[in-house]
């Protein structure tokens, strides 16, 4: 069967602090993944998908960035937080089969003070 | 622009009640839709997903859909308190890798 694995589970970092999430899926091979944030109170918004190593699409202009080094590993990073970027961060993966559906990761609350 | 609308609620019920939630949307080349479930702090857990019109049951919850009316629909059965959560509808087209998300339904079930 298929995990997702995502990790820290919470984090505080301070304004200007680099940040680093790591996401990796196992039991699958060559699956879209995705990147998500969700802030308090507030939607699911996406920030970006791979459908493929060194593939990158980004959704919205941010501080943030995304590297997929390997097949079933999902970076998402930053070199300066903003207070703006604190939120529910979530990580997902769906087989590449259209109309497939969507599994997330435990996702990591990210504070930023 | 493609989009999903869900009353955000909040939706309150009675235990052992049905809950009735509703989702509407706006691209007539959608193909897939699903419900998530998720519980505060927690990530969206899949709950549902239907991709012809009518309906299909899985224990407690049936989801419809209505692709004339653009319209999708989850019937919570015999309501429980542990379904109190926030439901998420999203919705697919073939030739998307992206799901269009609604900002979710709040439901509260009272013991």
């Amino acid at each position: 069967s298929q995990t997702i694995h995502q990790w820290p589970a919470t984090l505080v970092q301070p304004v200007g602090s680099p940040l680093s999430l790591e996401c990796t899926v196992e039991g699958t091979s060559n699956p879209n993944l995705y990147w998500y944030r969700q802030a308090a109170g507030r939607g699911l918004q996406l920030l970006f998908y791979s459908v493929g190593i060194g593939q990158i699409s980004s959704e919205v202009p941010q501080n943030l960035s995304a590297s997929r080094p390997q097949d079933r590993q999902f970076i998402l990073s930053s070199k300066k937080l903003l207070l703006s970027d604190s939120g529910f961060y979530l990580c997902a993966w769906r087989r590449t089969d259209f109309n497939e559906k969507l599994f997330f990761g435990s996702g990591t609350q990210l504070s930023v003070l | 622009q493609k989009e999903v609308e869900q009353n955000s609620g909040p939706l309150s019920v009675p235990e052992g009640a049905i809950a009735s939630l509703n989702c509407t949307y706006s691209d007539r080349v959608s193909q897939s839709f699903f419900w998530y479930r998720q519980y505060s702090g927690k990530s969206p857990e899949l709950i549902m997903s239907i991709y012809s019109n009518g309906d299909k049951e899985d224990g407690r919850f049936t989801a419809q859909l209505n692709k004339a009316s653009q319209y999708v629909s989850l019937l919570i059965r015999d309501s429980q308190p542990s379904d109190s959560a926030t439901y998420l509808c999203a919705w697919g087209a073939g030739n998307n890798r992206k799901l269009i998300w609604g900002l979710g339904t709040s439901l509260a079930v009272n013991p």
